[in-house]
C-alpha cells in the first residue's frame, strides 16, 4: 500500500536557524496538503500543492512538491519559538476513495 | 478558531464497551472525515461522509461506524472498544462539491478517548 515517510521525526533548532522538513511518498501524490499541530492542540491547514514542481511561500515558510510529485517539503526561515509544533504532510493518492495518508510528522523545537 | 466542534472532550470506557462521539462541521461544510490519532503519530484515516453518505474509508475495522446528519453534523461509533482503540479523534470538515474531498480541512479540537 501507499507509504508517506517524514523525516526528520524530531529537529531541536537555535531561534534564528533555518528547519526543513522533507515528505516522500512510494507512488505518486495527486496532491500535498500540509499542517502545524502546537502541542495539545489540532493540526491546522498551512498550505495545498497541486502541481509538479509547484512551490508556494507564506511569509517565512517555503512549500515545494516535487517534478514526479512523490516528494515534498516545507522549510522555515529563521525560526521562531511562534514556529513550535509537529509538521504533518498529508498526501491524496486519487483514484479510489480513502487514498488518504498522513506522514508521521516532524516535531519542531526551538531554543530561545 | 475554526467553527468546528467535537463532544465529548474526554472519555473513559471499558473493554468491550460502545462508545459515540459527536462533531459539528463548519457553517457551509459537507464532508466529515474522522481520524484517529495515536500519542507521538499522525492522524489516521478512518472514513469521510460526503452528503450523509459515507464516501471513502482507511484501514479500519467495521466495528468503526458513522454517520452524517442533514446539517451535516457527524457521529463516530466504535463496537466492542479494544485498549488498543485509546487516542484522539478528531474530525474535519471541508467544503466538497462531489467526490472524495481533499480541499483544505477545517479540525475540531478532538475528543480523547481512554480504554481502560
Amino acid at each position: 500500500g501507499q507509504q508517506v515517510m517524514q523525516i526528520p521525526q524530531y529537529q531541536h533548532v537555535q531561534e534564528g536557524e533555518d528547519f526543513t522538513t522533507y515528505c516522500n511518498s512510494s507512488t505518486t501524490l495527486s496532491n500535498i496538503q500540509w499542517y502545524k499541530q502546537r502541542p495539545g492542540g489540532h493540526p491546522v491547514f498551512l498550505i495545498q500543492l497541486v502541481k509538479s514542481g509547484e512551490v508556494k511561500k507564506q511569509k517565512r515558510l517555503t512549500f515545494q512538491f516535487g517534478e514526479a510529485k512523490k516528494n515534498s517539503s516545507l522549510h522555515i526561515t529563521a525560526t521562531q519559538t511562534t514556529d513550535v509544533g509537529t509538521y504533518f504532510c498529508f498526501g491524496f493518492y486519487g483514484g479510489s476513495q480513502g487514498n488518504l495518508i498522513f506522514g508521521k510528522g516532524t516535531k519542531l523545537s526551538v531554543k530561545p | 478558531e475554526t467553527g468546528v466542534t467535537q463532544s465529548p472532550t474526554h472519555l473513559i470506557k471499558t473493554r468491550g464497551q460502545q462508545v459515540t462521539l459527536r462533531c459539528s462541521s463548519q457553517s457551509g461544510h459537507n464532508t466529515v472525515s474522522w481520524y484517529q490519532q495515536a500519542l507521538g503519530q499522525g492522524p489516521q484515516f478512518i472514513f469521510q461522509y460526503y452528503r450523509e453518505e459515507e464516501n471513502g474509508r482507511g484501514n479500519f475495522p467495521p466495528r468503526f461506524s458513522g454517520l452524517q446528519f442533514p446539517n451535516y453534523s457527524s457521529e463516530l461509533n466504535v463496537n466492542a472498544l479494544e485498549l488498543d482503540d485509546s487516542a484522539l479523534y478528531l474530525c474535519a470538515s471541508s467544503l466538497a462539491r462531489a467526490g472524495l474531498s481533499y480541499n483544505e480541512q477545517f479540525f475540531g479540537p478532538g475528543t480523547r478517548l481512554t480504554v481502560l
